[in-house]
């Protein structure tokens, strides 16, 4: 996890937009992920955006990657109590997935 | 389909007992499989991995040990557990692109 930063808490408003920002340090991982964590369960896959790529729309969710300053975010449209999990981005080094420490967003009424 | 499955999802250990995680993978052939920790309030370590039968690297010097005796099942082992084994131990799969892992649902290990 060292080569991935994330900040670990993000609180938000239902309704409001989550934004949850990574740095990564290897500029050769071809793709760069977003796997959310519910209390107690494995990590799910969410998304996840090809180097070559500036941004990537799901539903709810945009991904933005600038490949010159190695960040990486991750932004939740309206967001909901479901959301409410612990969010973690990820590099690729030789298939092997390096991952950050992970960030926990609670979502208040 | 392809499904991943681990057991126990929870489990209560003495120091000094022994360990043996199981996991096994469906639907799929010759998948690299990997065990990952997660202690709390941190992040993923990989622990080790394998692209294949007896094939085993390890990422971390520890007290613990993988085995895959068969394609699809990957097992995490310890002869004598550590209070500092507690965590949340993750198996996870991929075919070897570049379009993540699938993991399981995690065993919750507790040494006291």
């Amino acid at each position: 996890g060292e080569d991935v930063e994330q900040s670990l808490f993000l609180s938000v408003r239902e309704g409001d937009s989550s934004v949850i920002n990574c740095t990564y340090t290897d500029s050769s991982s071809t793709y760069l992920y977003w796997y959310k964590q519910e209390p107690g369960a494995g990590l799910q896959l969410l998304t996840y955006i090809f180097s070559n790529m500036d941004m990537k729309q799901d539903q709810r969710l945009t991904v933005l990657l600038n490949k010159k300053d190695k960040h990486l975010s991750l932004r939740i449209a309206d967001t909901q109590t479901g959301d409410s999990a612990i969010y973690f981005c990820a590099e690729i080094d030789d298939y092997k997935l390096s991952f950050g420490a992970g960030t926990t967003v609670t979502v208040r009424a | 389909s392809q499904t991943i499955h681990q057991w126990p999802a929870t489990l209560v250990q003495p120091v000094g007992s022994p360990l043996s995680l199981e996991c096994t993978v469906e639907g799929t052939s010759n998948p690299n499989l990997y065990w990952y920790r997660q202690a709390a309030g941190r992040g993923l370590q990989l622990l080790f991995y394998s692209v294949g039968i007896g094939q085993i690297s390890s990422e971390v010097p520890q007290n613990l040990s993988a085995s895959r005796p068969q394609d699809r099942q990957f097992i995490l082992s310890s002869k004598k557990l550590l209070l500092s084994d507690s965590g949340f131990y993750l198996c996870a799969w991929d075919t070897g692109g570049d379009y993540g892992y699938t993991f399981g649902s995690g065993t919750r290990l507790t040494v006291v």
